[in-house]
């Protein structure tokens, strides 16, 4: 059974950081890129980042540039999300999601990690 | 940035109603248009993809028009699980974006 299962909830304090995993199993982890978007509650969903797990690029939504890195294990078929400078905006419910070439859409979802931010 | 702007932000519909919601992209992303399904404390779901092709396991009450800018998604014989908020999504050109939601509720 195909699953991205991501790790748990998050409380941090204004300026630290925070790394989410989300780990791919029952499908070739290299096959499908990896994205991560995030919605704050009754907001948008918001488009963060990327990476195909084959070569390791990235790419990055402008607003998060410098403050997101997107990294793999492929021994352990693990993506995370470290976002760093968090401020009460960053509270949000965090996913990861993977597409295929063939269909350009977000076909596979984590459970979501939602992520607070407070002093 | 290309922008997403769904129309109408919430509708109220009954069991067995059938619902439109439209989704305008700020230029043409030709075909790259998907909609997505999202329940509270739930991942969203991918519903169609490419405008019209209905993702596997999603029923044949939903689906999918349009090209260039202007999109739809049409859910016939609404069933009680539809009950849900919709998001329309490009992949044509990153950054990715959404649409805000059309959320649908029960009149």
């Amino acid at each position: 059974q195909e699953q991205l299962v991501q790790s748990g909830a998050e409380v941090k304090k204004p300026g630290a950081s925070v790394k989410v995993s989300c780990k791919a199993s029952g499908y070739t982890f290299t096959s499908y890129d990896l994205h991560w978007v995030r919605q704050a509650t009754g907001q948008e969903i918001e488009w963060m980042g990327w990476m195909n797990p084959n070569s390791g690029d990235t790419g990055y939504a402008r607003k998060f540039q410098g403050r997101v890195t997107i990294t793999r294990d492929t021994s352990i078929s693990t993506f995370y999300m470290e976002l760093s400078s968090l401020t009460s905006g960053d509270t949000a419910v965090y996913y990861c999601a993977r597409t295929s070439d063939y269909l350009n859409a977000f076909d596979l979802w984590g459970q979501g990690t939602k992520v607070i931010v407070s002093s | 940035d290309i922008q997403m702007t769904q129309s109408p932000s919430s509708l109220s519909a009954s069991v067995g109603d059938r619902v439109t919601m439209t989704c305008r992209a700020s230029q043409s992303i030709s075909s790259f248009l998907n909609w997505y399904q999202h329940k509270p404390g739930k991942a969203p779901r991918l519903l169609i993809f490419h405008v019209s092709s209905l993702q596997s396991g999603v029923p044949s009450r939903f689906s999918g028009l349009g090209s260039g800018t202007d999109f739809t998604l049409t859910i016939t014989n609404l069933q009680p699980e539809d009950f849900a908020t919709y998001y329309c999504q490009q992949s044509y050109s990153i950054p990715i974006t959404f649409g805000q939601g059309t959320r649908l509720d029960i009149k």
